[in-house]
């Protein structure tokens, strides 16, 4: 079955970098378009990143555009995602989910990693 | 990259029917057929449950349905069951290639 692990989530200083893992398996990783969503605290879902199944094409979110990249290890089945200057407003648990199609269906979510930016 | 507009909440009592609106732009829900919603229960990671505006996965209930007219999608629940309870987004593909949630609904079953 479809399997999605994230790893690297902590607490992390305001202006820091960190970097989330998620661990594939279950299915032709090499296939599916991967994203990376967070959820703040009591808040709702919002959108961060998308990588491509090649890993040509990556997408970001206003909100990270300039500090986030979203990488891929397709031999490894894994996808990554780099914070770098990283603000409170960033605290969030972060979903790695699978792409059904390439339109954003995500119809596999890992079960999140939490990033504490805190001072 | 404005989320898209959801009701904050609704109820509805077992049995009934409740309907969640989601209003976007031309960029977005009006100009794809590419609008998807999910559930999440509390703690939990979200669950799909329509995608393409109105298909559903396998396994997932017929009492949802999806429908959609110009800039707004709508998400059906028929039947509501205590189970239900839940809060719910939807999602569109942009013209930019990304998504964007919806800012959520917190359904309640009376």
């Amino acid at each position: 079955q479809v399997q999605l692990v994230e790893s690297g989530g902590g607490v992390v200083q305001p202006g820091k970098s960190l970097r989330l893992s998620c661990a594939a398996s279950g299915f032709n990783f090499g296939s599916s378009a991967m994203h990376w969503v967070r959820q703040a605290p009591g808040k709702g879902l919002e959108w961060v990143a998308v990588i491509s199944y090649g890993g040509a094409n990556r997408y970001f979110a206003d909100s990270v555009k300039g500090r986030f990249s979203i990488s891929r290890d397709n031999s490894g089945n894994m996808v990554y995602l780099q914070m770098n200057s990283l603000t409170v407003e960033d605290t969030a648990v972060y979903y790695c989910a699978r792409d059904l199609d390439t339109y954003g269906y995500f119809d596999h979510w890992g079960q999140g990693t939490l990033v504490a930016v805190s001072s | 990259q404005s989320a898209l507009t959801q009701p904050a909440s609704v109820s509805g009592s077992p049995g009934q029917s409740i309907t969640i609106s989601c209003t976007g732009t031309r960029s977005d829900v009006g100009g794809f057929n590419y609008v998807s919603w999910y559930q999440q229960h509390p703690g939990k990671a979200p669950k799909l449950i329509i995608y393409d505006v109105s298909n559903r996965p396998s396994g997932v209930s017929n009492r949802f349905s999806g429908s959609k007219s110009g800039n707004t999608a709508s998400l059906t629940i028929s039947g509501l069951q205590a189970e239900d309870e839940a809060d719910y987004y939807c999602s569109s593909y942009t013209s930019s290639a990304t998504s964007l949630f919806g800012g959520g609904t917190k359904l309640t079953v009376l």
